[in-house]
C-alpha cells in the first residue's frame, strides 16, 4: 500500500541553524510534492511545489529537494527563527491530481 | 477576500445524530475537497468535487454525504455520528490550473 513517512513526529533546533525535514515515500509515483506549514488550531498554507523532474526548489529561506529515485524530498529551512516553528506537511500529488499527505514533523526553534 | 471559510469552529454531537459542516469560497476554485486530520496521520481525503454539480469519493467516504449545488458552496453532511468520526474536519478548494490548496480554518467535531 501506499505510504508517506516525515522523518520525526517533532524536531528541535537552535535559532539561526538550518532545519532539514524529509518526507518518504513508498509504492507511489507523484508527479508532484508539495510541502505546506501548520499552525496549531488552524489549517493548512502551502509552501512550495516542486515537480518530479526537478531537482531542487528555492523560495526565500525555504529549499526543496526532490529524488524520484529515492522516493526522498528534503525541506530545508535555513538561518531558521522562532515564528518558523509550526508542523509542516508534505504532500504528494499524482497525474489523476489526488493528493496524498504525510503526517507531519512538528518543528520548533529555540531562541 | 474571506478566502475559505467553514462553519461551526466547534461541534459537539451524540452518537446517531446528523449534522452539516459548512465551507464555503470566494474565489471562484472550482475544486473543492474535505479532509479530515486525525493524530499521527495525514488529512485524508473524504469525498471531491471538481466543478458545481460534480462530485467523487475519497479514501474514507463513508459515512458523509456531499453535495455541490454552487461553486461557492461544498458542505459537508454526517448522517448519523459515530465516535470514529471524532476528528478536525478541513475544506480546501483549488483552481483547475494549479496544485496549491487553499484551506479552511477547520471543524473541530466530537462525537460521544
Amino acid at each position: 500500500s501506499q505510504k508517506i513517512e516525515q522523518n520525526s513526529e517533532a524536531l528541535n533546533i537552535q535559532e539561526g541553524k538550518t532545519a532539514t525535514l524529509t518526507c518518504n515515500y513508498t509504492n507511489y509515483s507523484p508527479a508532484y510534492l508539495q510541502w505546506y506549514r501548520q499552525d496549531p488550531g488552524r489549517g493548512p498554507v502551502f509552501l512550495l511545489l516542486i515537480r518530479e523532474n526537478e531537482k531542487e526548489k528555492r523560495k526565500e529561506r525555504l529549499k526543496v529537494t526532490f529524488d524520484t529515485t529515492l522516493k526522498q524530498s528534503l525541506f530545508h529551512i535555513t538561518a531558521s527563527q522562532p515564528a518558523d516553528s509550526a508542523t509542516y506537511l508534505c504532500a504528494l500529488v499524482n497525474y489523476g491530481q489526488n493528493f496524498v499527505f504525510g503526517p507531519g514533523t512538528r518543528l520548533s526553534v529555540l531562541p | 477576500n474571506a478566502g475559505v471559510t467553514q462553519t461551526p469552529k466547534f461541534q459537539v454531537l451524540k452518537t446517531g445524530q446528523s449534522m452539516t459542516l459548512q465551507c464555503a469560497q470566494d474565489m471562484n476554485h472550482e475544486y473543492m475537497s474535505w479532509y479530515r486530520q486525525d493524530p499521527g496521520m495525514g488529512l485524508r481525503l473524504i469525498h471531491y468535487s471538481v466543478g458545481a454539480g460534480i462530485t467523487d469519493q475519497g479514501e474514507v467516504p463513508n459515512g458523509y454525504n456531499v453535495s455541490r449545488s454552487t461553486t461557492e458552496d461544498f458542505p459537508l453532511r454526517l448522517l448519523s455520528a459515530a465516535p470514529s468520526q471524532t476528528s478536525v474536519y478541513f475544506c480546501a478548494s483549488r483552481t483547475s490550473g494549479t496544485y496549491e490548496q487553499y484551506f479552511g480554518p477547520g471543524t473541530r467535531l466530537t462525537v460521544t
